[in-house]
Formats: C-alpha cells, sequence, structure tokens
C-alpha cells in the first residue's frame, strides 16, 4: 500500500496569499494518478486536480498542481473565502487507493 | 449532473452489521469503464477508501477490511449498497460514496452520512 504523507498539518494565511502544499508518496505514482481534494466539513469532497497537473471541470486556475514520482504540490495562487478547508491529496494509481492525511488551510 | 446521496442508520451496535445504501443519477453502472466507491472518514481523522464495484461487476476491497465488507449494485434501481459486519466503535465514522472511472479518480461524491457505533 502507498502511504502518502501531507506537509503541513496546518497553514495559517490570510486571504490573497499563497498556500504551498506538499504531497509525498511511500512509492512512486503509477503514471502519476495523483488527484487533490478540497473538502469543507458537512460538505461533499471536491476534485480540484487529477493526473497530477489537470484542473478538474470548473476549478478555476488559481489552482495548480505539480510533480511526479513521489513528490506533489498544490499550489493555491491568491487565497479566497471559499479556499479556506482542508485538503487531501490520493493515489489512484494502485489498489488499495490512498488517501494523505489532510492539511487545513485556515484564516490566520 | 452526477448526484449521489447515502442513506442508512445513524447508530449501531458493536457486533452488529452496518448496511448503506448510495443511490445515485446521472449515470448508469451498466455503462463501460464506470465504478461506485465506498470511503470513510473517522472523526478527526484521514479518508479512508473501502470499497469498489464496476460496470462489470468487479469487486474490490480494502484488504484490511475485506472479510468484513460486501459491495453489490442494483442497476435497475440505480444504488450500491456496502456491508459491513462485526461492527466496533472504531468504525465511527462519515461514510460516503462516490463516482470513479477506470484509471480516473473519484470526480463525483455524496455529502456522506455519519454512522456511531456505540452501545
Amino acid at each position: 500500500e502507498i502511504v502518502l504523507t501531507q506537509s503541513p498539518g496546518t497553514l495559517s494565511l490570510s486571504p490573497g496569499e499563497r498556500a504551498t502544499l506538499s504531497c509525498r508518496a511511500s512509492q512512486s505514482v503509477s503514471s502519476n494518478f495523483l488527484a487533490w481534494y478540497l473538502h469543507i466539513p458537512g460538505q461533499a469532497p471536491r476534485l480540484l486536480i487529477y493526473g497530477a497537473t489537470s484542473r478538474a471541470t470548473g476549478i478555476p486556475d488559481r489552482f495548480g498542481g505539480r510533480g511526479s514520482g513521489t513528490d506533489f504540490t498544490l499550489t493555491i495562487s491568491r487565497l479566497e473565502a471559499e479556499d479556506f478547508a482542508v485538503y487531501y491529496c490520493q493515489q489512484y494509481g494502485s489498489s488499495p487507493w490512498t488517501f494523505g492525511q489532510g492539511t487545513k488551510v485556515e484564516i490566520k | 449532473q452526477i448526484t449521489l446521496k447515502e442513506s442508512g442508520p445513524t447508530l449501531v451496535k458493536p457486533t452488529q452489521t452496518l448496511t448503506l445504501t448510495c443511490t445515485f443519477s446521472g449515470f448508469s453502472l451498466s455503462t463501460s469503464g464506470v465504478g461506485v466507491s465506498w470511503i470513510r472518514q473517522p472523526p478527526g481523522k484521514a479518508l479512508e477508501w473501502l470499497a469498489l464495484i464496476y460496470w462489470n461487476d468487479e469487486k474490490r476491497y480494502r484488504p484490511s477490511l475485506r472479510s468484513r465488507l460486501t459491495i453489490t449494485k442494483d442497476t435497475s434501481k440505480n444504488e450500491v449498497v456496502l456491508t459491513m459486519t462485526d461492527m466496533d466503535p472504531v468504525d465511527t465514522a462519515s461514510y460516503y460514496c462516490a463516482h470513479r472511472l477506470i484509471a480516473a479518480p473519484f470526480d463525483s461524491w455524496g455529502q456522506g452520512t455519519l454512522v456511531t457505533v456505540s452501545s
């Protein structure tokens, strides 16, 4: 099973600032099948990025994904109010599909 | 537009069997490549994938829970059912169902249902 480690655990930022979230895999992610989700408690998780770098339908271009192999990054260029949430990375290249433990982006 | 909704008991007793239903619209589980998964999140913890069923009835389970899980589909009702036996308080979690295509992420999710295991 591929273990995904996200850092930092919490990111305290102000609206308009840039957020950089990291996801490191215990082994190479097959075909860079790495996704990022935004989750607001009580709501359905929302797919942001798939294939490490591709934005999902309707996702604004302030969200960007980079990386390959074992190291991946999600960048939010300018935080807006609705972006303060928990972010999870997930690999879907090999079963069992696994998630990171999450990074909470909170308002400073 | 794809929508999914989870339903089932909010409270179960230890050792009981949990049965959850995912009712969906906007796609068919008879279409090639389509799958529905169950994922859970214990309070304060990370998301954990549990099980998946594909259009062709292929099933996948989390290895550590394989003996306790069964996933089935009713294509005519647009439903996927997950059963988990021998429930324990550590199984207290929000349970989500989600849509995916082969070699793709979980692109649509339900809002989840909180299941508490307590006597």
